[in-house]
C-alpha cells in the first residue's frame, strides 16, 4: 500500500515552455500533497503544500505564479512549471500524506528530473 | 540553529555488519514524530521507520531499526547486516506538533551510506 506515482519521470524542453507534472496517490486518498525540489547532493527543499479543493501554500522565497498547483482530487495534483528556463532545471519530487495514519507518514512519488536547454 | 541534524556526511560499512547513522533534533514541542528516508541513485524517496514522541519503545522494522535517546534528542539509525543494496542516501526529517494542520517535515542533510562487499 501507500503507493504514489509521478509523470513524467524525465522531461527535457526548451527555455520557455511550460511543464506539467503530476502527482498521484495510487491505492490512498491523500488532501495534502507536498512539493520539493532537490538539487544534486542536497537536500530535500519543501516549495509548497498542496490541498485538495483549495489553494496551495507556498514557502517564502518560491514564486507561486511560477510554480502553479493544482489539486482538484483526493488523488491527483499538479505541478506546471510557467515559462520554465535553464535555472529551473532540477529534480521535482511529490509526496501525498496518507491521512489514515496517525503518524501522517508521506509517501513520495519516483521524482521528476527536469531539464530546460 | 538546525533542528534536523545528521553529523556524518558520508559513511562505509563491511556487507554483513551492522551501521549506525546519527540523527540528532531541536524541539521545544512535547509532540513530534521523526522519521527516516533512504534515497538510493534512482531518486525515490522509501520511507522506512517512524518514532513517535510518546512511543515508549524504539521503533524496529525488519532490519532497521530506531535507537530513540528522547533526553539527548537522538533518533540513530541502525541498519544490521547491511547489504550492498543499502547503499544510498538517508535522510532523517521531523515532524513538530501534533499530526494534522498539514504540518511539514523538518528535513536533515543526509547521509551517504556506501556498503562494501
Amino acid at each position: 500500500g501507500a503507493v504514489v506515482s509521478q509523470h513524467p519521470s524525465r522531461v527535457i524542453c526548451k527555455s520557455g515552455t511550460s511543464v506539467k507534472i503530476e502527482c498521484r496517490s495510487l491505492d490512498f486518498q491523500a488532501t495534502t500533497m507536498f512539493w520539493y525540489r532537490q538539487f544534486p547532493k542536497q537536500s530535500l527543499m519543501l516549495m509548497a503544500t498542496s490541498n485538495e479543493g483549495s489553494k496551495a501554500t507556498y514557502e517564502q522565497g518560491v514564486e507561486k505564479d511560477k510554480f502553479l498547483i493544482n489539486h482538484a482530487s483526493l488523488t491527483l495534483s499538479t505541478l506546471t512549471v510557467t515559462s520554465a528556463h535553464p535555472e529551473d532545471s532540477s529534480f521535482y519530487i511529490c509526496s501525498a500524506r496518507d491521512q489514515d495514519r496517525v503518524q501522517e507518514t508521506q509517501y513520495f512519488g519516483p521524482g521528476t528530473r527536469l531539464l530546460v536547454l | 540553529a538546525q533542528k534536523i541534524t545528521q553529523t556524518q556526511p558520508g559513511m562505509f560499512v563491511q556487507e554483513k555488519e551492522a551501521v549506525t547513522l546519527d540523527c540528532t533534533y531541536d524541539t521545544s514541542d512535547p509532540s513530534y514524530g521523526l522519521f527516516w528516508y533512504k534515497q538510493p541513485s534512482s531518486g525515490e524517496m522509501i520511507f522506512l521507520i517512524y518514532q513517535g514522541s510518546y512511543d515508549q519503545q524504539n521503533a524496529t522494522e525488519g532490519r532497521y531499526s530506531l535507537n530513540f535517546q528522547k533526553a539527548r534528542k537522538s533518533a540513530n539509525l541502525v541498519i544490521s547486516a547491511s547489504q550492498l543494496g543499502d547503499s544510498a542516501m538517508y535522510f532523517c526529517a521531523m515532524r513538530e506538533g501534533y499530526a494534522g494542520n498539514n504540518r511539514k517535515l523538518i528535513w536533515g542533510l543526509g547521509t551517504s551510506l556506501a556498503v562494501n562487499p
